[in-house]
């Protein structure tokens, strides 16, 4: 299995709403990764985690919570969000300190 | 800092043409190189990469060449097809606090018409 699955495909949310985005791998990856991308524009790093612990944190606001709860899991929590946090949200894995990054194919976020 | 330059899009070709990307990086270090590649309504998949000066990714018959004199890594196809047609993004990866930290280019858009 070398996919990154991503859940849900789709979402759209209120400024006031409260939802979590899903993120699941079973390749033994101990680094995990989220990213943003807004449209027509490079995927920016957000979040890294290694060995279940939050590694890297790239000033991302606070409206973004990550969480890991086990090795093959990954949680974006949102909460109040701003319509320019609109994108596709990709996550990523990797073997711990390895070069090759895997890539679910997204959620793409709509915030009204 | 760390940052890549691509050229702009769109490139439009038709099938069978010749392909090139230029891309251009500027780095600390000895960064490792990469194209990705990223499909209509899909995450990214990592197309090629090289690790050091003068090393040659290839993959699906796309190459790109490690060019440490001009710091350049551009993406060439001798032949492409219409399924080529995607976003294509050249990166580099330096390790930071053991992990990478990828740097995308901006992204060149590739149309391949029959």
């Amino acid at each position: 299995d070398t996919e990154v699955t991503q859940t849900p495909k789709h979402l759209v949310m209120g400024m006031t709403n409260k939802k979590s985005l899903k993120c699941e791998q079973h390749m033994g990856h101990r680094a995990m990764y989220w990213y943003k991308q807004k449209a027509k524009k490079p995927p920016e790093l957000m979040f890294v985690y290694s060995y279940e612990k939050l590694s890297i944190n790239e000033s991302v606001p606070s409206r973004f919570s990550p969480e890991c709860p086990n090795s093959s899991l990954l949680n974006l929590h949102l909460h109040a969000l701003q319509p320019e946090d609109s994108a596709l949200y990709l996550c990523a894995s990797s073997q711990d300190r390895g070069e090759k990054l895997f890539f679910g194919s997204g959620t793409q976020l709509s915030v009204l | 800092g760390n940052s890549v330059t691509q050229m702009e899009g769109p490139v439009t070709l038709s099938e069978e043409a010749f392909l090139t990307i230029n891309c251009t990086y500027t780095a600390t270090g000895y960064p490792s190189l990469f194209w990705y590649v990223q499909y209509p309504g899909e995450g990214l998949q990592l197309l090629l990469k090289a690790t050091k000066a003068d090393d040659k990714g290839s993959n699906k018959g796309f190459e790109a060449t490690y060019r440490k004199e001009t710091t350049s890594f551009h993406l060439e196809k001798g032949s492409v097809q219409v399924s080529d047609s995607a976003v294509y993004f050249c990166a580099l990866s330096g390790l930071n606090t053991g992990f990478q930290k990828l740097v995308f280019g901006t992204g060149t858009r590739l149309l391949v018409s029959p």
